[in-house]
């Protein structure tokens, strides 16, 4: 969608690393919920964020949602191979009927 | 514990016929949607259902494609005649709106995987 940017389209680090996906709407965001996917399979939900400022954690995952709401990035703390993954963030929209709409997706790939 | 069913998890046919997935939200959710994911288009919205009734299907080939929900617990998608380029895996999810708003995971379910040769 191009409502919703996802960045970067595809990460590939080495097992221990840190990284960071983003996702950026030019509207305000009234709920932003990050799954994850492997291919072939369905969306696995992560978190789901709706205030301003809000983090959430779980395990090695962190997601938080700017002050604005128009950005949320997800944050793997010491990366492992079971990470890998597709990552997609989707969003209810200003103005989108409380559809959600979803990101293109980040492929990681974890490097052991 | 509760999940979204799909079915068929997997579907062959051949262009021209009709396909019909089948989707089970889960009980008590509100909201049901249709997604489709290619990789070329990535995770498209389809059809959006609240309280049974359609909210938006403009994402929908109007001509070929028809969503209904009979009843609480079964949504279906229908594609009538088929075409190679619908071959893709379709969704369905289910969740719960109160007050307007998203009330939190919406949960999807495996997934259908359509080839129209």
């Amino acid at each position: 969608s191009q409502e919703l940017e996802q960045s970067p389209q595809s990460l590939i680090v080495q097992e221990g690393k840190n990284l960071t996906i983003n996702c950026t709407s030019s509207k305000t965001l009234y709920g932003l919920y990050w799954y994850k996917q492997k291919y072939g399979e369905g969306l696995i939900f992560l978190m789901m964020l709706q205030k301003g400022g809000e983090e959430k954690s779980h395990e090695k995952i962190t997601a938080k949602l700017d002050e604005k709401k128009q950005q949320s990035s997800l944050h793997i703390t010491a990366s492992q191979p079971s990470h890998a993954g597709i990552y997609l963030c989707g969003a209810d929209i200003a103005g989108s009927a409380r559809q959600l709409t979803f990101g293109s997706g980040t492929q990681l790939t974890v490097l052991p | 514990d509760a999940r979204v069913t799909q079915t068929p998890r997997h579907k062959v046919t051949e262009m021209g016929q009709e396909v019909t997935m089948r989707c089970q939200p889960i009980l008590g959710h509100n909201t049901v949607f249709w997604y489709r994911q290619t990789m070329m288009q990535g995770l498209e919205l389809l059809a959006y259902f609240r309280n049974r009734a359609p909210l938006d299907d403009s994402g929908m080939p109007k001509d070929r494609f028809s969503a209904e929900m009979p009843d609480a617990t079964l949504a279906t998608l229908k594609i009538q005649p088929s075409e190679p380029r619908d071959s893709a895996v379709y969704f369905c999810a289910s969740g719960l709106v109160l007050g307007g708003l998203n009330t939190g995971e919406l949960f999807f379910g495996e997934g259908s995987r359509l080839t129209v040769l």
